[in-house]
């Protein structure tokens, strides 16, 4: 069947702009899950879906990221004022259930802030 | 925290060499761990897996084995090919929590 699809698969933005990323999981996983990878700090996780609502969004580097859910299926993480440091690559993954299921990760989107 | 070493790359073999990527961890509970790959322009995907300690996953010829006595999950495989070229990242994923905590990879490049 179809994996995590993410769009848009590149993205160019000036910095101060808000940019809107989406994932479309795999159909029937409950749980969503974002993350970030970037040069210089790797593989970070950022928030994670049980549902439509997001229990742990500690991962999230500041108040200018949120992200949200909506029918159990497609997320958006949103990005306001975006500035230089949010150049990275966004990751989307999703499973069946939670703990030591197997994460299904999308192609990602490339976000450049000039 | 949790958190995930795994050896520095790059790591650079001829095809048919064997292959060790060290990974180690420190984590409370018990974790299960995690080899993922990902190929030049493709999205991370999941090797193997190991959710108990002495518990072995194994893939496409690649072994790992959970050792809890010395919180390690190293990789290996016996005879590398061309298209095992890749970064490897190993992680875990914490007692009764969800998110996986990566190492920083390790690029293997295989020459032929």
């Amino acid at each position: 069947g179809a994996g995590v699809s993410q769009s848009p698969s590149n993205k160019v933005t000036e910095k101060g702009k808000d940019v809107e990323l989406r994932c479309d999981p795999i159909s029937g996983h409950t749980a969503l899950y974002w993350y970030r990878q970037s040069l210089g700090q790797g593989l970070e996780f950022l928030i994670y879906f049980q549902g439509n609502s997001a229990p742990d969004k500690s991962g999230l580097p500041s108040d200018r990221f949120s992200a949200e859910r909506t029918g159990g299926s497609v997320s958006t993480l949103t990005i306001q004022r975006t500035q230089q440091e949010d150049s990275a690559v966004y990751l989307c993954a999703s499973s069946f259930g939670q703990g030591a299921e197997t994460q299904y990760f999308g192609p990602g989107t490339r976000l450049l802030v000039l | 925290g949790n958190s995930v070493t795994q050896m520095e790359g790059p790591v650079t073999l001829s095809e048919e060499a064997f292959l060790t990527i060290n990974c180690t961890y420190t984590a409370t509970g018990y974790p299960s761990l995690f080899w993922y790959v990902q190929y030049p322009g493709e999205g991370l995907q999941l090797l193997l897996k190991a959710t108990k300690a002495d518990d072995k996953g194994s893939n496409k010829g690649f072994e790992a084995t959970y050792r809890k006595e010395t919180t390690s999950f190293h990789l290996e495989k016996g005879s590398v090919q061309v298209s095992d070229s890749a970064v490897y990242f190993c992680a875990l994923i914490g007692g009764s929590n969800y998110k996986l905590t990566f190492g920083k990879g390790t690029l293997l490049t295989v020459n032929p």
